[in-house]
C-alpha cells in the first residue's frame, strides 16, 4: 500500500517559476524523504526530514513537514528545464526499519 | 566512488520464466532493499536484507525470493513470471537498517511477455 499521496499528480511550468509539490501521508512518522526520477530510471535523494523538524533547505530546494497535518511540502525555486522529472515522497515509520513507502509522485514539466 | 550498480539493465522474459536481477551496495553500505516499480507508479517496498538475511518483507507473494552475499551484494530471484511482474525493480542500499538514507541503483526493466 502506498502511504504518501503527491499532489498535484502534473505540474508545468516555465523556467524561472517556483514549483511546489506537496505530500500527504497516513501514519506517524521517523522521517520523510524526497526523492526525483528521470524518465523512469533510479531514483535520486533529495533531501530527508525528520520529525521534529520542520524545515530543511539544500539549494534551490526547501522542504517543510508538518506532522499535526501529516504533509509535506517540496518547494523548488528558480526552476529549470532539467528539474523535468518525476518527484515522490516517501516516508519512514516509527518502527525503525529504513524501509520507504511511495507516493504515486508529481510529474513535473518545465518548459524552457 | 561506485554508486549502486544493477544488472542487467533490461530483460525480456517468458510467462513461466525465472528470473535473476543483480544488485552492488554502493561502496561501505551493507543493507540492500529491494522495490518494483510498475508504470505511473511509485516504489513498491519487496524486502530488504541485512547481514544476508530478510529483516523485512512487503506484500508480496513467495514467488519472489532474495539473497545477500558475505560482500554485501545481493539478489532477487522471481519464479514462475506472470505477466504482471512487468516493472522497474530497483535496488536501494544504505548503511545500516534503522532511518538511514537509501542511494538507489538506474533499476532493472523487466518486461513479461
Amino acid at each position: 500500500s502506498q502511504q504518501g499521496e503527491e499532489d498535484p499528480q502534473a505540474l508545468s511550468i516555465q523556467e524561472g517559476e517556483n514549483a511546489t509539490m506537496n505530500c500527504s501521508y497516513k501514519t506517524s512518522i521517523n522521517n520523510l524523504q524526497w526523492y526525483r526520477q528521470n524518465s523512469g530510471r533510479g531514483l535520486v535523494h533529495l533531501i530527508l526530514i525528520r520529525s521534529n523538524e520542520r524545515e530543511k533547505h539544500s539549494g534551490r530546494l526547501r522542504v517543510t513537514l508538518d506532522t499535526s497535518k501529516k504533509s509535506s511540502s517540496l518547494l523548488i525555486t528558480a526552476s529549470r528545464a532539467a528539474d523535468t522529472a518525476s518527484y515522490f515522497c516517501a516516508t519512514v515509520l516509527i518502527s525503525g526499519y529504513s524501509t520507504l513507502t511511495f507516493g504515486k509522485g508529481t510529474m513535473l514539466l518545465v518548459s524552457p | 566512488d561506485a554508486g549502486v550498480t544493477q544488472s542487467p539493465t533490461h530483460l525480456i522474459k517468458t510467462r513461466g520464466q525465472q528470473v535473476t536481477l543483480r544488485c552492488s551496495p554502493k561502496s561501505g553500505h551493507d543493507t540492500v532493499s529491494w522495490y518494483q516499480q510498475a508504470l505511473g507508479q511509485g516504489p513498491q517496498f519487496i524486502f530488504q536484507y541485512y547481514e544476508e538475511e530478510e529483516r523485512q518483507r512487503g506484500n508480496f507473494p513467495d514467488r519472489f525470493s532474495g539473497h545477500q552475499f558475505p560482500n554485501y551484494s545481493s539478489e532477487l530471484n522471481v519464479n514462475a513470471l506472470l505477466l504482471g511482474d512487468s516493472a522497474l525493480y530497483l535496488c536501494a542500499s544504505s548503511l545500516g537498517w534503522v532511518n538511514t538514507e537509501a542511494f538507489f541503483g538506474q533499476g532493472t526493466r523487466l518486461t513479461v511477455v
